[in-house]
This record gives C-alpha cells, sequence and structure tokens, in this order.
C-alpha cells in the first residue's frame, strides 16, 4: 500500500534561518506529490506540486521542493524562514489510478523570533 | 480568486443527532472529495464523487452517505453521531484531469457532545 512518512513531527527553527522538512513516500511508480500548509484552525493550501519534468520545483512564499527518484523524497525547504511560516505542513501523495491524496502526519514548524 | 466553500464552518451536535455539511467547489471545477482530520491527525480520505457519480471511497462509517448535486455541489450526511465523529471535515475539488491538483475550503468543525 502506498504510503507517506514525515520523520519528524515537531521542527524549531529560529527566524531567517533555512528551512528543510522531510518527506519520503513508498510507491512502486513515480507518484504525483504535494506539499499543503495549514495555519491552526484554517484549511490546506496548496505550497506546490510535482508532477513530472524538471525535479526542483517552485511554489508559493519562496518555497521549493526537489524530487528525488532514488531516495523516494520530496523534501521542502526555504532558504529564510519568516515567523508567519510557523504552521503545520504536509505532504501528500497520489498514485495513478486513484485521485485521493494519501497524507503524511504532518510537521509543525515553531519559528523562534 | 474563487475558492471551495464550506458550509457551516462549526457545527455542534449531541450524540445519535443528525448533521449536514456542505460543499460548494470551485466553478467549473467536476470533481469533489471529503477528507476527515481528527485532532491532531493527518486528513483522512473519506469519498469523491466525479460528475455526480462516486469515483472512489475511503475510510467512510456506513452512517455517513454523500451526494453530489447538478450544480455540482455536495453533502456529507452522517448520522447516529459519536463523539469519535468530532473532527474537521475538508472538502477539495478539482477538475478532472490528469494533473488533478485538489483545491481545499477552509473546513467545517464538528463538534459532538
Amino acid at each position: 500500500a502506498q504510503s507517506v512518512t514525515q520523520p519528524d513531527i515537531h521542527i524549531t527553527v529560529s527566524e531567517g534561518a533555512s528551512l528543510e522538512l522531510r518527506c519520503n513516500y513508498s510507491y512502486g511508480a513515480t507518484p504525483y506529490l504535494f506539499w499543503y500548509v495549514q495555519s491552526p484552525g484554517q484549511g490546506l493550501q496548496l505550497l506546490l506540486k510535482y508532477f513530472s519534468g524538471d525535479t526542483l520545483v517552485q511554489g508559493i512564499k519562496g518555497f521549493e521542493a526537489e524530487f528525488k527518484r532514488s531516495q523516494s523524497s520530496f523534501n521542502l525547504r526555504k532558504p529564510s524562514v519568516h515567523w508567519s511560516d510557523a504552521a503545520e505542513y504536509f505532504c501528500a501523495v497520489r498514485t495513478s489510478g486513484t485521485y485521493k491524496y494519501i497524507f503524511g502526519t504532518g510537521t509543525r514548524l515553531k519559528v523562534l523570533a | 480568486a474563487a475558492g471551495v466553500i464550506q458550509s457551516p464552518r462549526h457545527l455542534i451536535k449531541e450524540k445519535r443527532e443528525t448533521a449536514t455539511l456542505k460543499c460548494y467547489p470551485i466553478p467549473r471545477h467536476d470533481t469533489v472529495y471529503w477528507y476527515q482530520q481528527g485532532p491532531g491527525q493527518d486528513p483522512q480520505f473519506l469519498i469523491s464523487f466525479y460528475e455526480k457519480m462516486q469515483s472512489d471511497k475511503g475510510s467512510i462509517p456506513d452512517r455517513f452517505s454523500a451526494q453530489q448535486f447538478s450544480d455540482y455541489h455536495s453533502e456529507l450526511n452522517m448520522s447516529s453521531l459519536e463523539l469519535g465523529d468530532s473532527a474537521l471535515y475538508f472538502c477539495a475539488s478539482s477538475f478532472l484531469s490528469l494533473e488533478n491538483t485538489q483545491y481545499f475550503g477552509p473546513g467545517t468543525r464538528l463538534t459532538v457532545l
């Protein structure tokens, strides 16, 4: 069965520091990959997505993610974190033949001033 | 840009009561998805509809039912509510395509007392 793993439940970084959130998936073929952000009590906002082509994808709010087939990973990065980035981040996978998403358990980001 | 609309945003019910959640997709989107997010959990796929037909089914309890109407809005009906049904219920919509990116609404927070 397909699965998504986000190894880090909580991450704390200082404002201005760089950020990397990890995401690993389990699926035989190349999946469709997404990162969403959820602020407290809010809905899920799409940050970026990967379907094919260039393995480095750019998203909104200065985020980027890199698809690495050899590592089955799709890590999210940001060079300089802002206090407003504090939120929960979900990696999601959609596999061919179905349109439902499978979400990881999320990583809660805390930003220190 | 228009987003997914969900109503109500908050709902409080007693055990064994019935609840109806509504979802209005982004204009021209033809597919609707329902997800349930328990406290501190990742969103879990419940069910989806494409052109008013059920297209996929996840871990939706038999007490729940859903449908999509001719104007593409969808309703999730929940009967015999249990305490464990307390969660944030998300609706997402997409235009069915190879990419099929889902856009999420703000969610309905259901509290069962």
